[in-house]
């Protein structure tokens, strides 16, 4: 069955440190890769994404993912975490060509410690 | 930027009662979409539109949920008869057309039945 697993449900790292949220996925075809994050109070806003071609995907406000085929995963990094990080974070595949469904993974609380 | 509206904010209604919930896709988009999100669990789709019409729609999505677009600019969410279950935070989201375009949220609408 299609799923995307985001394995930490909460990450705290001090503001300055390096950030890594995991993410898998299972699905059966060449996947279409999203990292979302979400403000309290707005909308899911696009990260980055991966289609195809190179795996290391660069995003906006500095984060980056690789995409590891041979390990179903998508994670999500970024050097130097900035207090404004703190979000919920979706990683999220694509399952239908046609439709665009989007399945998403439970989520990642990040909270960043000054 | 254009973005993707939602109203109201948040709703709150009785059990049984019927809901709309209202969306304004960015106004060039051709693909819409409706996901929900309950309290503590993934963001689960429920279904979208093209053309007029549903392309796919979830096992969520009975009988006691329908989609319109009314007027070639709102895109809305009918619950006929909620329940407590429906307790959720409805996202409403919009796609130019092909499938390498970024789905846009709505902030979305809080809906809380009694």
């Amino acid at each position: 069955a299609q799923s995307v697993t985001q394995p930490d449900i909460h990450i705290t790292v001090s503001e300055g440190a390096s950030l890594e949220l995991r993410c898998n996925y299972s699905y059966g075809a060449t996947p279409y890769l999203f990292w979302y994050v979400q403000s309290p109070g707005q909308g899911l806003q696009l990260l980055l994404k991966y289609f195809s071609g190179d795996t290391l995907v660069q995003g906006i406000k500095g984060f980056e993912a690789e995409f590891k085929r041979s390990q179903s995963s998508f994670n999500l990094r970024k050097p130097s975490v900035h207090w404004s990080d703190a979000a919920e974070y979706f990683c999220a595949v694509e399952v239908s060509s046609n439709t665009g469904k989007l399945i998403f993974g439970q989520g990642t609380t990040l909270q960043v410690k000054p | 930027e254009p973005e993707v509206t939602q109203t109201p904010s948040h709703q709150v209604t009785q059990m049984g009662q019927e809901v709309i919930l209202r969306c304004v896709p960015i106004s060039n988009h051709l693909y819409f979409y409706w996901y929900r999100q309950i309290l503590g669990q993934k963001v689960e789709f429920l279904v979208s539109f093209y053309n007029n019409e549903i392309s796919e729609k979830s096992e969520i999505f009975d009988d006691q949920f329908s989609v319109e677009r009314p007027d070639g600019s709102n895109f809305t969410l009918k619950i006929r008869s909620t329940k407590l279950e429906d307790s959720a935070m409805y996202f409403c989201a919009s796609r130019w057309t092909s499938r390498t375009d970024t789905q846009y949220f709505g902030p979305g609408t809080r809906l809380t039945v009694l």
